[in-house]
């Protein structure tokens, strides 16, 4: 079975404003990544948590993990029309362990 | 180029045709994987190899099998294809820094008629 699962499934907002993605999972976790996929075309990394890290930035991201919670959050602020895409968590058990992928959150941003 | 490579990028097969899906990767990574994308699942995990001489079974590998011929190529056939295994497949790769960061490539659309 799948390990985390996005919520929403699917979020449209206007251009400039921010849009929160989240991810819960099951079990504990060594990390937390984000991926990227435009339509059709292979995953990029976004941005990567450790299990003891609550937070961290990287441009307009910014990603939270609670891990009492087995949550994490994604936040793109200021999107961006190219920010289109479908965003999805991954976790990692430990570092012999392949990613665990879930379901997506797809992404439109209106201009 | 592509650090990750797949071909062919399309495929249109019939039922019953044996499949081979290839890969091949240009970081020198000595981890390689293969997904399986349908609308609204995400990603789901057939195999992965952690070097050549190993080769493990994900979620989904009934139906599939794998080859690691070198430690850059990892191939995925469908020994007999049949119309549920009509998917967009990933290969990627990753490094030993025990991170899983993935490195995809750009997809092997398959339809099985």
């Amino acid at each position: 079975s799948q390990q985390g699962e996005e919520d929403p499934q699917a979020l449209s907002i206007q251009e400039g404003e921010n849009a929160t993605m989240n991810c819960s999972y099951k079990t504990s976790i060594n990390n937390l990544q984000w991926y990227r996929q435009n339509s059709g075309r292979g995953l990029v990394h976004l941005i990567l948590i450790r299990s003891n890290e609550r937070e961290k930035h990287s441009g307009r991201l910014r990603v939270t993990l609670d891990t009492s919670k087995k949550s994490s959050s994604l936040l793109i602020t200021a999107s961006r029309a190219a920010d289109t895409a479908s965003y999805f968590c991954a976790t990692l058990f430990s570092g012999n362990t392949p990613l665990v992928f879930g379901k997506g959150t797809r992404l439109s941003v209106i201009a | 180029d592509a650090d990750v490579t797949q071909t062919p990028r399309n495929r249109i097969t019939k039922t019953g045709k044996r499949i081979m899906l290839e890969c091949s990767q240009t970081k020198g990574h000595d981890r390689m994987y293969w997904y399986r994308q349908d609308p609204g699942l995400g990603l789901r995990l057939i195999y992965y190899s952690f070097d050549v001489k190993d080769i493990n079974k994900g979620e989904i590998s009934d139906g599939y099998s794998v080859s690691r011929q070198a430690q850059a190529k990892f191939s995925l056939s469908l020994e007999s294809a049949i119309p549920n295994q009509t998917a967009l497949y990933f290969c990627a790769s990753s490094g030993t820094d025990n991170t899983g960061e993935l490195f995809f490539g750009e997809g092997s659309r398959l339809t099985v008629l």
